[in-house]
């Protein structure tokens, strides 16, 4: 398995631009989560999925941040309009429940908003 | 609610030394424990977990870890550090599939 896939790498854009950050999980796991790194604030769950429903979004930071899961095999984060404090690192993970919860981590995505 | 303490923001060692990494741990079920790696701008990667049975694990690249429920610890050691081992190590505990709590990460430099 390729592992958990993260697009893109890195992402700069200036303030006020819709940004949006896309993951695939690994096939078959029922659980996907979304993190946010920063150095200040450390790693932050922002929302999780099982079985591609919400289920516990209560870490988005703002109305601005949302996440949808259209099939088992895609996520999507979306930002609009970003502002320059959402700069970080953010994570995507995924999870199999019969797995004793072990959580499997995308590279990350590098936002940088101008 | 689990959470995770993990002693020591920054660690240094010589290399050849001994790796010792502190995490506390609370959780009012047993938990799965885990210790995660991250290298330089790339995502963290699992290096071992506790989840029943044996208390000492071993994991990737010579470490382990030892769970001890009386001490609610799970501190992660190595023996003798390599110059690869300079990473940022994270502790997490896990109740539910939903619910894994990590620490606040422990930066490892390792010393030539």
């Amino acid at each position: 398995d390729a592992g958990v896939i993260q697009s893109p790498r890195h992402e700069v854009t200036e303030m006020g631009q819709e940004v949006t950050l896309r993951c695939k999980p690994i096939s078959g796991h029922d659980y996907l989560f979304w993190y946010r790194q920063t150095m200040m604030r450390g790693l932050e769950l922002l929302i999780y999925f099982n079985n591609n429903v919400p289920i516990d979004d209560s870490g988005m930071p703002e109305d601005r941040f949302s996440a949808k899961m259209p099939n088992a095999s895609f996520s999507t984060l979306k930002i609009q309009p970003s502002e320059p404090r959402d700069s970080a690192v953010y994570f995507c993970a995924s999870s199999l429940r019969a797995v004793y919860n072990e959580q499997f981590f995308g590279p990350g995505t590098r936002l940088t908003v101008l | 609610a689990q959470s995770v303490t993990q002693l020591g923001s920054h660690v240094s060692v010589s290399e050849g030394a001994l790796v010792l990494l502190r995490c506390n741990y609370s959780s009012s079920v047993p938990p799965y424990l885990f210790w995660y790696v991250q290298y330089p701008n790339q995502g963290l990667q699992l290096l071992l977990k506790y989840t029943t049975g044996a208390t000492l694990v071993k994991g990737i690249n010579g470490f382990e870890a030892e769970f001890k429920k009386s001490e609610t610890s799970f501190h992660l050691t190595k023996p003798s550090a390599h110059m690869s081992d300079a990473a940022e190590y994270f502790c997490a505990v896990s109740e539910l599939p939903s619910d894994m709590r990590f620490g606040a990460g422990t930066r490892l430099t390792v010393k030539p």
